[in-house]
């Protein structure tokens, strides 16, 4: 199992540009979050899901947006860069809510100029 | 809403010494999981050890042991026998055992770097 896979793992964008960060898990887990972490910080969740077709915000999620059209997947858009989102983001899986345990991808860093 | 926080932004340790981070929170639930993750300068979060609020024993995995207040809203982590490789960021995360809204979702400290001295 390659587990959490995000890509890229770097990219600096121009303020106004769009991407999309892409987190693929290869674990069946139902459950998938975004998270952001800022320098010298913990991390904030953005988005999460509860399984295809069904997302819901979380702590941050101005300026993003989710779909999850597949349980593998779970894009994260950025529309209309700003530097507040200079970040590193992490994508996560369970299989379940119970299911107590995390697995992290690991992470891209993503600068805005 | 839950809050984790953990009040040391630097810790430092010799080699084979014992360190000592720490961690509070705090909630109104009475059920919910406690954890210690590991990030070191590759960025990977690695999850060190957990501990369920309904055990009144502390968690122990190899060097790594917590000791968990619930009354305190206490949870720190002892590492034993610090090597080099042990020097990261470590964050106190908090997760709600209810389900509804919680969806299982993470709630983070700020993090304490710990630097390993040879």
């Amino acid at each position: 199992n390659a587990g959490v896979t995000q890509t890229p793992k770097f990219r600096i964008l121009k303020i106004g540009q769009s991407m999309t960060l892409q987190c693929t898990q290869d674990m069946n887990h139902n459950y998938m979050y975004w998270y952001r972490q800022d320098p010298g910080m913990g991390l904030k969740l953005i988005y999460y899901s509860v399984g295809a077709g069904i997302t819901d915000k979380g702590e941050v999620p101005n300026g993003y947006n989710v779909s999850r059209s597949t349980t593998e997947d779970f894009p994260l858009r950025l529309e209309l860069a700003a530097p507040s989102q200079t970040s590193v983001y992490f994508c996560a899986s369970s299989y379940s809510e119970r299911n107590y345990e995390q697995y992290f991808g690991p992470g891209t860093r993503l600068t805005v100029t | 809403a839950q809050t984790v926080t953990q009040s040391q932004p630097e810790m430092s340790v010799q080699e084979a010494e014992t360190v000592t981070l720490s961690c509070t929170y705090d909630t109104s639930e009475s059920d919910y999981y406690l954890f210690w993750y590991k990030q070191p300068p590759s960025r990977q979060m690695i999850l060190v050890i957990r501990q369920e609020a309904y055990k009144q024993q502390n968690a122990t995995e190899n060097r790594f042991s917590v000791n968990f207040q619930k009354a305190a809203k206490s949870f720190s982590l002892k590492i034993s026998d610090s090597q080099l490789g042990d020097a990261a960021m470590y964050f106190c995360a908090y997760r709600s055992a209810s389900g509804g809204t919680s969806y299982g979702k993470l709630t983070f400290g700020q993090g304490t770097i710990l630097t390993v001295h040879p």
